[in-house]
């Protein structure tokens, strides 16, 4: 079982937007602000979208955004494209157990 | 450019021990804390190790800890996890991954393509 929760699938047509939740507790995104976002396409290594809750490193679209609010991090994909069908994984500083938790990933299906 | 390439995976037995090791390139390899990050197959992420950037701290999930080492070397821009007691769940892609920061953990700024160890007699 993931330390972060995500919904195992969401889905959406071209041109719409969707939201990946990660709820986490007090120990990691309750408390700090270094959630992170990885992109995985089939076969091909994660790929970083979004960090520190907020920001896009460079060359990654700006139709991907993200949120926090409390222990819940969001990923919002805005005007979907088929090149964004993938699994989603939110990650995250802890100062339990663990220094990193990752949540179980979520599939994106662009329909 | 930077560039992560993992090497020594392979088919092992229960029990057995392995080295993997990193090669980085293109960046300042000792400015930096370095990860190892595991995918077993069909899995999600596993976050494995960590090694800051002089070596003065480390850390390892408790899946693993008491069995797995991670070590590093500067001077050959080299990461390294020793992995002994291998078990079948063990079994997954392992990847070397760049912190942005030197010490602890902010993000994941650049991944290798992996390495597979499988765990089976």
């Amino acid at each position: 079982q993931s330390a972060l929760t995500q919904p195992a699938s969401v889905s959406g047509s071209p041109g719409q937007s969707i939201t990946i939740s990660c709820t986490g507790t007090n120990s990691d995104i309750g408390r700090y602000n270094y959630v992170s976002w990885y992109q995985q396409h089939p076969g091909k290594a994660p790929k970083l979208i979004v960090y520190d809750v907020i920001n896009r490193p460079s060359g990654v679209s700006n139709r991907f955004s993200g949120s926090k609010s409390g222990g819940t991090a969001s990923l919002t994909i805005s005007g979907l494209q088929a090149e964004d069908e993938a699994d989603y994984y939110c990650s995250s500083y802890s100062s339990g157990s663990t220094l990193v938790v990752f949540g179980g990933g979520t599939k994106l299906t662009v329909l | 450019e930077v560039q992560l390439v993992e090497s020594g995976g392979g088919l092992v037995q229960p029990g057995r021990s392995l080295r993997l090791s990193c090669a980085a390139s293109g960046f300042t390899f000792d400015d930096y804390a370095m990860h190892w990050v595991r995918q077993g197959p069909g899995k999600g992420l596993e976050w494995v190790s960590y090694v800051s950037w002089n070596s003065g701290s480390t850390g390892y999930a408790d899946s693993v800890k008491g069995r797995f080492t991670i070590s590093r070397d500067n001077a050959k821009n080299s990461l390294y996890l020793q992995m002994t007691s291998l078990r079948a769940e063990d079994t997954a892609l392992y990847y070397c991954a760049k912190d942005r920061s030197s010490a602890s953990y902010d993000y994941f700024d650049y991944w290798g393509q992996g390495i597979l160890v499988t765990v089976s007699s």
